[in-house]
């Protein structure tokens, strides 16, 4: 059973870039999130997707960000004209929805840590 | 709204012995769920246990229990027989009620820093 994997694990940047991660879920979860953690804080939600759909997306992702699931399986978070702010570490977690089951736990990669020179 | 509050940056445990991660909530929902995570230096967030609202057993997974105290809005998890293997950040979250959009996202405390001394 293989985890939830991104790519890449490290990205350095100058700013004004555009970077782009992937995130591929575990092979049976329909629910995949984005999430940002900056250095000594919890992890803040970004966005979520229930297989190709994006149902939520944070007030934190400003119109530089943009996520997709094209077919329900891999997601992409794309940052245009990266700002210093922006550096951070972004993890991916994916979940099995399947009611009546309820409170299946998300499960994370190791995420991507972005620096913004 | 609903907050963590996870009140100790860093906890300092001699190997073999218990230790208690505090973690307080706030939320005006009923329903609502509760998880510990590990995150090693590696970075990786482990899923550890998960408490239910209406769950009147409080969780175990092995080593891991969560003392839920739902007057006292407080979930801490304790760990029994400490590892050195044990030491990393440990974060508290929560979920919002079923079937709900608070219940899609997880909402993090800031963590506490646990190193296991040998």
């Amino acid at each position: 059973d293989t985890g939830v994997s991104q790519d890449p694990r490290h990205k350095i940047t100058k700013r004004g870039q555009n970077v782009t991660f992937r995130c591929d879920p575990i092979s049976e979860h329909n629910r995949l999130y984005w999430y940002r953690q900056t250095l000594g804080q919890g992890p803040e939600f970004l966005t979520y997707f229930q297989n190709e759909a994006q149902l939520e997306k944070s007030r934190l992702l400003s119109d530089r960000f943009s996520a997709e699931r094209p077919k329900g399986s891999f997601s992409t978070l794309e940052i245009q004209r990266t700002e210093q702010g922006d550096s951070a570490m972004y993890l991916c977690a994916s979940s099995l929805y399947s009611p009546p089951l309820a409170n299946q736990p998300q499960h994370f990669g190791d995420g991507t840590r972005l620096s913004i020179l | 709204a609903q907050k963590i509050t996870q009140t100790q940056p860093g906890m300092f445990v001699q190997e073999k012995e218990a230790v208690t991660l505090d973690c307080t909530y706030d939320t005006s929902d009923q329903s609502y769920g509760l998880f510990w995570y590990k995150q090693p230096s590696s970075g990786e967030m482990i899923f550890l246990i998960y408490q239910g609202s209406y769950d009147e057993q409080n969780a175990t997974e092995g080593r891991y229990s969560l003392n839920f105290q739902k007057a006292r809005k407080s979930a801490n998890l304790v760990i029994s027989a400490s590892q050195l293997g044990d030491s990393a950040m440990y974060f508290c979250a929560m979920r919002g009620p079923y079937r709900t959009q608070g219940a899609q996202k997880l909402v993090f405390g800031q963590g506490t820093r646990l190193t296991i001394n040998p």
